[in-house]
């Protein structure tokens, strides 16, 4: 099955500065790569995701790269906020009608004030 | 956490005891999952279904069961076989067709074994 790894699991960046998160798969299948913010005791939000057949996309401070030839997929937040702060996870899946996400570990952001 | 509810948001339970968690989706979805996530890990699947009165296994389904006996409500049960119980639950939702099969996240049931 689809194994998802993810880096850092912890990165502290200064208000304004740029975040990179980077996860890696391994099944050569997999066609969508969703990214969620998950603040503490609450569920996950989707922030961004990507298709296989774009390598980019990007909304407002947020983006997402894919490399397919490689198998990885990369966050990059630019002007990093405190309310950033969160745990963002990657994911992967390969579709079908129902997709079964394969999720990373998590990395903790934290932007320092 | 859009029209995904989830009840209770804390739950206690005595080993031994089966207790069923709810979530309840109005986002006229046909697909719904349960995940569990353990501090420090990721999401893993337990349960999805994809249409009423159909459902499949995920990663970690033994010592759990489920029910879709409506569209709108997956309820999951926490059987006294599952070891390890405690844990936050997560449901989710997403529609079933080509491009458009996003999963949305309800709020969460965290449910501790006393």
């Amino acid at each position: 099955g689809e194994n998802v790894e993810q880096h850092p699991s912890t990165l502290s960046v200064q208000e304004g500065d740029s975040a990179v998160i980077k996860c890696t798969y391994s099944d050569s299948a997999s066609n969508y790569f969703p990214w969620y913010k998950q603040e503490l005791g609450k569920g996950p939000q989707l922030i961004i995701d990507i298709r296989s057949n774009v390598g980019e996309k990007k909304d407002q401070r947020i983006a997402v790269t894919l490399n397919k030839t490689a198998k990885h997929f990369s966050l990059h937040i630019t002007e990093t906020q405190p309310e950033d702060s969160a745990v963002y996870f990657c994911a992967a899946s390969w579709g079908g009608s129902a997709r079964q996400l394969t999720f990373g570990s998590g990395t903790q952001l934290t932007v320092l004030p | 956490d859009g029209g995904i509810t989830q009840s209770p948001k804390y739950l206690f339970r005595k080993e031994g005891q089966n207790v069923t968690l709810s979530c309840e989706q109005n986002l006229n979805h046909d697909a719904m999952y349960w995940y569990r996530q353990d501090p420090g890990q990721g999401l893993r699947l337990i349960y999805y279904s994809q249409i009423v009165n159909d459902f499949q296994k995920g990663d970690i389904a033994e010592g759990y069961s489920v029910s879709r006996e409506k569209k709108e409500s997956f309820p999951l049960t926490v059987t006294s076989a599952q070891k390890n119980p405690t844990a936050f639950y997560l449901c989710a939702s997403s529609k079933v067709s080509g491009g458009t099969d996003t999963q949305y996240f309800g709020p969460g049931t965290r449910l501790t074994v006393l």
